[in-house]
Formats: structure tokens, C-alpha cells, sequence
């Protein structure tokens, strides 16, 4: 089977950096994607990891290691519209759909 | 502007009526998707199209249809048969389905009463 896990809900202040783990099992691996999702709205895209690494963009990076099956997205200078969730998706193999985790909720106090 | 249009928003249907959700894209994607998100849940896949005329059943497939007549349009039929259909449902596309990102609509809130 396939398997993505997340922390169900992290808290956090603004300024602060936090980082989201996100855990996979699947029959194969053909890139990971960081989505951002406000409350009502569509989701939208933060980042795509396919090789080792750390990938950075402003204020953003993600980091993945196939080996451990195993990402984090790292959030820096927290701000409160930062407060979302955030979701973890595999896509195992070329041709088909992302598969996604059950996300989470990030919440950003000031 | 290009994008993926969903409509409507909100979709207010008696329970045992089928529904049709409205998917458009003008971004010139081969793939398109369908996703239902429900509170704790996460999105999981209900159908993916890489091309036209061609589609593929995802994890909870059943109670549901789609078609792939156009490039640009992926209507997703809820059925009499889902048993739970009130949610959130969220079309995507991608140039492809292989490396790239899946760009979503707005998406469209059911609701069965």
C-alpha cells in the first residue's frame, strides 16, 4: 500500500521557523510536492523535490531524502498568513496522480 | 487569463439526484484530475485522465463518473450510488503526469440534503 504521514497540527510565532515533516511509503517515487492550502481555498503549489537536497525559495526550502523516505518543508520569518495547511504529495510513478497526506494545520501567533 | 475554472462553488442537491461538477482548463494541460477532500481527510484521488478519451479510477472511484470528450473539460458525475457525497471536491491539471506540479480550481463545496 501507499502511505503518507504528517503531524496533524503544529503551532508557532510569527518571526519563528518552523518545520513540517512528512514521511512516505510507497511502490515507487517519482517526486515530491509541498502545497499550501488557506481554509476554503484551492491548494497551491510551494515546492517539488526529485533528487537529494535541500531546495530553497525565499522564505520557503524543502528538503528530501529517498533513502529515509523521508521530507520537511522549512518555513522561515513566520508570518500570520502563513496560518494554513500545509499538504505532502508522492507521485510514484510516472503517469499517474499525486498522492496526498492528510496535511497540517500550521498555526502562526503573534 | 489562464487557469482551471470549477463551477459552481457551492451545490446544494436532494439525496438519491445525480450532480454534474464543471472542470475547465485553458492552460493547454494534458492531465486533469479529480479530488475529494473532507474534513481530516485529506485530498484523495477520485479519477485522473492523462489523455483524452482516457481515464483511470483512483482510490474511491465508486459512486462516481467521469467523461474526457475535450482537452479542456473533465466533468466529474456524483451518482445516486455515492453513499456519502456531501464534501469538498477539487479538479487539477498538469502539463503532464509526470515531474510536474498539478495546478487546482477553486473547487466546488457539495452538499446532499
Amino acid at each position: 500500500g501507499q502511505n503518507i504521514d504528517q503531524p496533524t497540527e503544529m503551532t508557532a510565532t510569527e518571526g519563528a521557523i518552523v518545520q513540517i515533516n512528512c514521511t512516505y511509503q510507497t511502490s515507487g517515487f517519482n517526486g515530491l510536492f509541498w502545497y499550501q492550502q488557506h481554509a476554503g481555498e484551492a491548494p497551491t503549489f510551494l515546492s517539488y523535490n526529485v533528487l537529494d537536497g535541500l531546495e530553497e525559495k525565499g522564505r520557503f526550502s524543502s528538503f528530501l531524502s529517498r533513502s529515509k523516505g523521508y521530507s520537511y518543508l522549512l518555513l522561515k520569518e513566520l508570518q500570520m498568513k502563513d496560518s494554513a495547511s500545509y499538504l505532502c504529495a508522492v507521485r510514484s510513478q510516472a503517469g499517474t496522480a499525486l498522492i496526498f497526506g492528510k496535511g497540517t494545520t500550521l498555526s502562526v501567533s503573534s | 487569463d489562464g487557469g482551471i475554472t470549477q463551477s459552481p462553488k457551492y451545490l446544494f442537491r436532494k439525496e438519491g439526484q445525480n450532480v454534474t461538477l464543471s472542470c475547465e482548463q485553458n492552460l493547454n494541460h494534458d492531465a486533469m484530475y479529480w479530488y475529494r477532500q473532507d474534513p481530516g481527510q485529506g485530498l484523495r484521488l477520485i479519477y485522473y485522465s492523462q489523455i483524452v478519451n482516457d481515464f483511470q479510477k483512483g482510490d474511491i472511484a465508486e459512486g462516481y463518473s467521469v467523461s474526457r470528450e475535450k482537452k479542456e473539460s473533465f466533468p466529474l458525475t456524483v451518482t445516486s450510488a455515492q453513499k456519502n457525497p456531501t464534501a469538498f471536491y477539487l479538479c487539477a491539471s498538469s502539463i503532464e503526469t509526470g515531474w510536474s506540479e498539478a495546478f487546482f480550481g477553486q473547487g466546488t463545496r457539495l452538499t446532499v440534503v
